[in-house]
């Protein structure tokens, strides 16, 4: 079984600040990690993801995570965050055999101005 | 292209009721999923299909949730004897391919299900 602890549910932060949302997953097996958004009243969207390879991972709107496999995270950065960047980001892990994905409980990213 | 989309939007019954549930994937997307949201949570997954088969329906809570794919592209998920701990939104997503879960996963709106 695979599990996934995004360990803050909410993280509030000023307009052009950087910020970290943390995820950390449990597995047996290997596995591929994803982080997608969902903004108010929209679909879930893919930021990036780790299949193998280069530990850090570039997405979309400046976001950049980094797979530490000895400590089990894949936490989510962005150097400098936008009003727009408010919305809900959920981490996700999937086995490399098997197509469904395990989600956290999402961490809502309020950017103030 | 159009994206995953998914009917009815909202969809509100009385406990008790059968509801069907529709997805239509992205053309040409080989696997299906669905998956329940409740409110505060992520998504939970519920069954995956390649092609018009299931491959893994292990998150389908009991035997009142039931879904089909029977020509490889529409799915239904359908629910008997709703009940009230049954809302949630319903997400469907589709992916080029489902083997190996590094195909990146297209999610729809959603259906948001309140049973009365």
């Amino acid at each position: 079984a695979q599990s996934v602890t995004q360990l803050d549910s909410q993280v509030p932060v000023f307009e052009e600040a950087p910020v970290e949302l943390r995820c950390n997953y449990s597995s047996s097996v290997s596995v591929y990690l994803f982080w997608y958004v969902q903004y108010p009243n929209q679909g879930l969207q893919l930021l990036l993801k780790y299949l193998s390879g280069s530990t850090l991972v570039k997405g979309i709107n400046g976001f950049e995570a980094e797979f530490n496999k000895s400590q089990t995270s894949f936490h989510l950065r962005k150097p400098s965050v936008h009003i727009s960047d408010t919305a809900e980001y959920f981490c996700a892990v999937s086995h490399t055999n098997a197509g469904k994905s395990t989600f956290g409980d999402g961490t809502t990213l309020t950017v103030k101005p | 292209g159009a994206g995953v989309s998914q009917t009815p939007s909202n969809k509100v019954t009385e406990k008790g009721k059968y509801v069907e549930l529709r997805c239509d994937p992205i053309s040409g997307h080989t696997a299906l999923y669905w998956y329940r949201q409740s409110l505060g949570q992520g998504p939970e997954f519920l069954i995956y299909f390649q092609g018009t088969g299931a491959a893994d329906d292990s998150g389908l809570p009991n035997d009142r949730f039931f879904a089909v794919r029977p020509e490889g592209s529409v799915s239904t998920l359908k629910i008997q004897r709703t009940e009230r701990g049954d809302s949630a939104v319903y997400l469907c997503a589709s992916s080029l391919r489902g083997s190996g879960g590094a195909y990146e996963q297209f999610f729809g709106p959603g259906t948001r299900l309140t049973v009365l």
